[in-house]
């Protein structure tokens, strides 16, 4: 069946603009999660969604980022006014609930900013 | 915090066994993950292992669990070129209000060499 997708696939954007980056999970999974991956790092958490419950955004390292899943499916990751800092390939994952051990990643999309 | 360290650099010539080594901090984690990523692609979930065990076989990949240590390690056995990649190791933990994350490691490069 079909894995998570991400788009774009690669975004380059100038300083101080405002990015979306979209996540579709696999159908029928109800956790969500983006993690970030910078150069020579590992993966940084950044927000965690749950079926209908109040998404868990403790790893959002400003107010800048946001995210939103609309009707438990498609998630947007919104980047404001975006920092060289924020290069970095930004990668979504689902699982089909979170106690289930198998997150499943898409190819991630790539964000460079300069 | 949780932290899971890993070496950075492998290089096994074809043929041979490659043993990736991994160290976390929080024990009360309950799974721990092996997870690949190729060039240019997302992460792909390899195996895991439950706390309660010491050792679990899939194929040519073998997980080796310290728990009194907090040591991880993944072999794999007769490498392949096809095994060059990234590999993760990441554990489960438990970050409040009914919320689970993965924390990484930092990636091991595997290099094969034939």
């Amino acid at each position: 069946g079909a894995g998570v997708s991400q788009s774009p696939s690669n975004k380059v954007t100038e300083k101080g603009k405002d990015v979306e980056l979209r996540c579709d999970p696999i159908s029928g999974h109800t956790a969500l999660y983006w993690y970030r991956q910078s150069l020579g790092q590992g993966l940084e958490f950044l927000i965690y969604f749950q079926g209908n419950s109040a998404p868990d955004k403790s790893g959002l390292p400003s107010d800048r980022f946001s995210a939103e899943r609309t009707g438990g499916s498609v998630s947007t990751l919104t980047i404001q006014r975006t920092q060289q800092e924020d290069s970095a390939v930004y990668l979504c994952a689902s699982s089909l609930d979170r106690g289930k051990n198998e997150q499943y990643f898409g190819p991630g999309t790539r964000l460079t900013v300069t | 915090g949780e932290d899971v360290e890993q070496s950075l650099f492998l290089s096994v010539r074809e043929g041979d066994s490659s043993v990736i080594n991994c160290t976390y901090t929080d024990s009360s984690s309950t799974y721990l993950y092996w997870y690949k990523q190729e060039p240019g692609a997302g992460l792909q979930l390899l195996t895991y292992i439950f706390s309660n065990m010491d050792m679990k076989q899939d194929q040519r990949l073998t997980v080796l669990l310290n728990k009194k240590d907090k040591h991880l390690s993944l072999r794999i056995a007769d490498t392949q070129t096809g095994d060059s990649a990234i590999y993760f190791c990441a554990e489960k933990s438990y970050s409040g209000a009914g919320s689970y994350q993965l924390t990484f490691g930092k990636g091991t490069k595997l290099s094969v060499i034939p």
